[in-house]
């Protein structure tokens, strides 16, 4: 099981760009999570999909966006790019029948931009 | 709404001796609550869980956590440092609805 898995692992933008950062689940689950984490500072919640739907979002603005597949995976897309959204963007998975809260983390993708 | 505190920001032990990462939380419900940790350049690794089971909570590497409702806290512990131990440690409350909220962040350093 390779567990959570993103692409690209770093990715450099300029302001006003577009980006699309990817992301599997873990084998199993079916619940997916996109984490905003700026330099030394704690995780931020972007938005959840669940069923190929946003379910819940935290407070981040309309220029993020994303998509869940039927094979569960996901996409966050960001327009418009600033050079406050220079971060680690990490993945997290879950298995939405246990609904204890914890989440299984990927990587991350660390956006730049310039 | 939940969200949790971290006390320390920065937390310096020797190898071989006890850790203490402290967690204050507030929460409107019975909460969840987490301990990640994240080395460098690393996810975020769930260190353990409480989910209103047993107050003492075990984890891996051999950290424990005590959920204690009456000082709204969930330290988290470690009898004895290594060196591997080293790395960013997160106190972590979810929500009804399965959003984590982060607090911000201890730094653990263990020294030789």
């Amino acid at each position: 099981d390779a567990g959570v898995t993103q692409s690209p692992t770093h990715l450099i933008k300029t302001r006003g760009q577009q980006v699309t950062l990817r992301c599997s689940p873990k084998s199993g689950h079916d619940t997916v999570s996109w984490y905003q984490q700026a330099l030394g500072q704690g995780p931020q919640f972007i938005f959840q999909y669940y069923e190929e739907e946003e379910r819940q979002r935290g407070n981040f603005p309309d220029r993020f966006s994303g998509h869940q597949f039927p094979n569960y995976s996901s996409e966050l897309n960001v327009n418009a790019l600033l050079l406050g959204d220079s971060a680690l963007y990490l993945c997290a998975s879950s298995p939405r029948r246990e609904r204890e809260g914890w989440q299984f983390f990927g990587p991350g993708t660390r956006l730049t931009v310039l | 709404a939940q969200s949790v505190t971290q006390l320390d920001s920065h937390v310096s032990v020797s190898e071989g001796t006890p850790v203490l990462l402290r967690c204050n939380y507030s929460s409107s419900y019975s909460p969840s609550l987490f301990w990640y940790v994240q080395h460098p350049n690393k996810g975020l690794q769930l260190l353990l869980k409480y989910t209103s089971a047993a107050t003492l909570v075990k984890g891996i590497n051999g950290f424990e956590a005590e959920f204690k409702k009456s000082e709204t806290s969930f330290h988290l512990t470690k009898p004895s440092a290594h060196m591997s131990d080293a790395a960013e440690y997160f106190c972590v409350v979810s929500d009804f609805a399965d959003k984590l909220i982060f607090g911000t962040g201890t730094r653990l350093q263990v020294f030789p």
